[in-house]
């Protein structure tokens, strides 16, 4: 079965400063990854996804995510970050081995930039 | 942009009763899905709706459950006979229909259920 782990709850940088949220994924098959983002009492925001190609993939508000096969990982980074990216970030991967189109979610990483 | 919506924001339920949650999909989306988001847990996958039928769905998403899509723009899940445990962030998602699911799912805004 697929799973993600992202192992940090939270994450702290200041302004302007380069932030990474890290992701790994477990799946049968070649996976489908998709970074959402959710800010108080939204719903989850797509932000970026990698299906095939390019191992570094570009997203809305100047995110990016590196695909690491060798290494099962997806982390999400942005060179320069703002206060505005204060939320809660959610990896998530479909299985493409499987047929199905369900996401399977990490367990979110908060996002903390301060001024 | 286009955006899923969801009637209720909350409901508050008394255990026992039924309650429908209602969302719209965006409207050229073929693919449809409840998740449902428990305090403090991780989002976790309910059902996946496609052509009239469910395409998918978990282990959660037992006989208390039913979706039903009752015209061309809205679709209903359904729990019947709440449980306390059913307390949880439900959200509606849909996708446009990609080559083996390579679209993202737009969620929407969620409906907290609060069952007392």
């Amino acid at each position: 079965a697929q799973s993600v782990a992202q192992p940090e709850d939270q994450v702290n940088v200041a302004e302007g400063n380069p932030l990474t949220v890290k992701c790994t994924y477990s799946v049968s098959g070649n996976p489908y990854l998709f970074w959402y983002v959710q800010y108080p009492n939204r719903g989850l925001q797509f932000l970026l996804k990698y299906i095939t190609g390019d191992n570094l993939v570009k997203g809305s508000y100047g995110f990016e995510a590196e695909f690491n096969k060798s290494q099962t990982s997806f982390h999400l980074k942005k060179p320069s970050a703002l206060v505005s990216d204060s939320a809660l970030y959610f990896c998530a991967v479909r299985d493409t081995n499987t047929g199905f189109q369900k996401l399977v979610f990490g367990t979110g990483t908060r996002l903390l930039v301060s001024p | 942009e286009p955006e899923v919506t969801q009637t209720p924001s909350h409901q508050v339920t008394q255990m026992g009763q039924e309650v429908i949650l209602r969302c719209v999909p965006i409207s050229n989306h073929l693919y449809f899905y409840w998740y449902r988001q428990i305090l403090g847990q991780k989002v976790e996958f309910l059902v996946s709706f496609y052509n009239n039928e469910i395409s998918e769905k978990s282990e959660i998403f037992d006989d208390q459950f039913s979706v039903e899509r009752p015209d061309g723009s809205n679709f209903t899940l359904k729990i019947r006979s709440t449980k306390l445990e059913d307390s949880a962030m439900y959200f509606c998602a849909s996708s446009e229909a990609g080559q083996g699911g390579n679209q993202p799912q737009h969620f929407g805004d969620g409906t907290r259920l609060s069952i007392l």
